[in-house]
């Protein structure tokens, strides 16, 4: 199967830390990527490959993989941080698969 | 830097098309993939294929399989995704973004600004 699941939601107390995580078959071949999308805005890269930030994002932005599982940890989390966070991987046909979504939430 | 630029809101009637650009500056068009992406209101992510300008080759997700056309323009920077057979389940913002593959991972960016497409009589 080439589904990626993530938890709905989670919450996170402003400083604290957070991990988001994305299960999926096509993980234990490809590497998972990380999109922020903040309400109305276009996603943004905040993580890929194996460790990987974009020029720009934050340093408590890391990522980690392990199995069929990739995982997003917010370090220190910001009231900007409050988004939706989609994983995106791909299968040996080059076919894209996006994470069902987190929705995290700064307390 | 790549910056990609997509055209306006577009009013479609069902059982019409519809044809959205994203035009590219920066970088090289042509040497590397553009993808298109779709959100419906208040629904995730969702892949719709791409293409590869330099090569004019494309893939598209299972379930767009004939309803779905990708081009690109060289000579203007510009890609497009051409959306037949339009019903209102396709309403969605409509977003493209430059796809950066490599042996292991692969990932988007940048991406357009979206393009909202309501499909309604």
């Amino acid at each position: 199967s080439s589904e990626l699941t993530q938890d709905p939601a989670v919450s996170v107390a402003l400083g604290q830390t957070v991990r988001i995580t994305c299960q999926g078959d096509s993980l234990r071949n490809y590497y998972a990527s990380w999109y922020q999308q903040k309400p109305g805005q276009a996603p943004v890269l905040v993580f890929y490959g194996e460790n990987n930030r974009p020029s720009g994002i934050p340093d408590r932005f890391s990522g980690s993989s392990s199995g069929n599982t990739g995982s997003l940890t917010i370090t220190g989390a910001q009231a900007e941080d409050e988004a939706d966070y989609y994983c995106k991987s791909r299968d040996h046909r080059h076919f894209y698969v996006f994470g069902t979504g987190t929705r995290v939430t700064v307390l | 830097q790549v910056q990609l630029v997509q055209s306006g809101t577009e009013v479609k009637k069902p059982g019409s098309s519809v044809k959205v650009s994203c035009k590219a500056s920066g970088g090289t068009f042509g040497s590397y993939a553009i993808s298109w992406v779709r959100q419906a209101p208040g629904q995730g992510l969702e892949w719709m294929g791409g293409i590869i300008p330099i090569f004019g080759a494309a893939n598209n997700a299972q379930k767009f399989q004939g309803r779905v056309t990708f081009t690109a323009d060289k000579s203007t920077s510009t890609a497009y995704m051409e959306l037949s057979s339009l019903r209102s389940e396709d309403t969605a913002v409509y977003y493209c973004a430059r796809d950066i593959i490599e042996d292991y991972s692969n990932w988007f960016d940048p991406w357009g600004q979206g393009t909202l497409v309501t499909v309604s009589s």
